[in-house]
């Protein structure tokens, strides 16, 4: 079935450095999720894009929705220990339900 | 009140045993989920009831009974369940179940079950 793919698993940096996660679908997404999941919490929604070529920003936190609407990324700008968990894009697919993507688990070194 | 509850925080169950997962929310939310997470991997939809009713059920094994008695609340029975069902459930709402071509809302979840069968 329809699926979202996520990139990358994994990412350590060091505090003070960027980080970006990314999200694609070879379909067409009517809109896209953002979950952040602390270790040991529960994931915890960031922002929803719905627009074409779509930027959100919360403070350091930067969303984009490809032109597309295929893709999607979540940057962070000078990372800080507290940014340290399991980032989750969402999209909905085939009966409209939401699926997640792999995830991006991002550790931050002080 | 944005808080959605889930009892117990910790089960640890036979595989013979009866048990059962409760949610609760009171934010008016007309939908309701549950999900199934390993470690390191991502929520995987188990149900999903819109108004009361169930509208998605992602081909889930029957020893997996789901129940929703009224708009605050979500049940998950769980009967002769297998080790590999061990895993963290949780539970999430939202103000409306998604629609084919219509919007989506943002889910509130719970703090999840973590489930372990011996």
């Amino acid at each position: 079935g329809q699926q979202v793919m996520q990139i990358p698993q994994y990412q350590h940096v060091q505090e003070g450095e960027d980080f970006t996660t990314y999200c694609n679908s070879s379909t067409t997404l009517s809109n896209i999720q953002w979950y952040k999941q602390r270790p040991g919490g529960h994931p915890v929604f960031l922002i929803q894009l719905v627009k074409s070529g779509e930027v959100k920003k919360q403070k350091r936190l930067t969303f984009q929705f490809g032109e597309a609407k295929k893709n999607s990324s979540l940057h962070i700008t000078a990372t800080q220990t507290t940014d340290v968990g399991t980032y989750f894009c969402a999209a909905p697919v085939n009966n409209n339900d939401m699926r997640f993507g792999a995830g991006t688990r991002l550790t931050v070194k002080p | 009140d944005t808080e959605v509850t889930q009892t117990p925080k910790h089960l640890v169950m036979g595989m013979t045993n009866k048990k059962s997962l409760k949610c609760e929310q009171h934010m008016g939310h007309r939908a309701m989920y549950w999900y199934k997470q390993k470690a390191k991997k991502p929520p995987e939809l188990m149900f999903v009831y819109s108004y009361e009713k169930l509208s998605i059920n992602e081909s889930v094994p029957s020893r997996f009974s789901p129940e929703c008695p009224n708009s605050s609340l979500l049940n998950l029975h769980l009967h002769a369940l297998q080790p590999e069902d061990s895993a963290l459930y949780l539970c999430a709402s939202s103000q409306d179940a998604p629609l084919r071509h219509g919007p989506t809302y943002e889910q509130y979840f719970g703090p999840g079950t973590r489930l372990t069968v011996t």
